[in-house]
């Protein structure tokens, strides 16, 4: 049974911090995503990953970073949070083609 | 880039009707087509998914068809049970990467 965890369900963070959200997975997926939802706007890709070290952006990649050091393992870094970042972020992972495999989200408010 | 519109946005049907929710998609190389349900609170889950080689899917209540010709496919809902209540997410990829890019989101009210 493929397990995608985040580090937190629930993050409150201030202005100008920097903010980092952690996703892992236990399947051996080579692909790795982050997305943000928002109401009326789906899933916007942030960043993706197809490899250890290696990463794509997607369509929304402004004032996000990403770490992935080892193939289970995908960060997402908010350098310096900002209010419109106020968003839930979703974790997913998929083998190199087909099904993705989401995480329970971390809704992070930025206050 | 590949380009999904969805709708309707929001879709409220009786006990036992049939629901249907329509995609387009804009890139004639995107040749897989999931979709995901999310209930309130929850991850978005694989419900459904098909291939450009295939014109119709179906698992018991749900289906799932395709024209290629037209870019277009849709989700087939029958027999709505109140537990059809979600958000629905369709996708559309292309290629070997198979990163897909989602529509908007259709949420599903079924009412007893």
């Amino acid at each position: 049974d493929v397990k995608v965890t985040q580090s937190s369900r629930y993050l409150v963070k201030r202005t100008g911090e920097k903010v980092f959200l952690e996703c892992v997975q236990d399947m051996d997926h080579e692909n790795m995503f982050w997305y943000r939802q928002d109401p009326g706007l789906g899933l916007r890709l942030i960043y993706f990953s197809y490899d250890v070290k290696m990463k794509e952006k997607g369509d929304i990649p402004e004032g996000y970073s990403v770490s992935r050091e080892k193939k289970e393992r995908f960060s997402l870094i908010l350098e310096s949070a900002s209010t419109n970042q106020t968003s839930m972020y979703l974790c997913a992972s998929s083998l190199l083609r087909g099904e993705q495999y989401f995480g329970p989200g971390t809704r992070l408010t930025v206050t | 880039g590949e380009n999904v519109e969805q709708h309707p946005s929001t879709l409220s049907v009786q006990e036992g009707d049939s629901a249907v929710i329509k995609c387009t998609y804009s890139d004639s190389a995107s040749n897989y087509f999931p979709w995901y349900k999310q209930e309130l609170g929850k991850r978005p889950q694989l419900i459904i998914d098909i291939r450009s080689n295939v014109g119709e899917k179906k698992d018991q209540r749900i289906a799932v068809t395709l024209n290629k010709t037209a870019k277009h496919f849709s989700l087939h809902i029958t027999e709505t049970q109140p537990e059809d209540s979600a958000v629905y997410f369709c996708a559309a990829s292309s290629g070997g990467s198979y990163i897909p890019t989602f529509g908007r989101g259709t949420s599903l009210i079924v009412h007893p």
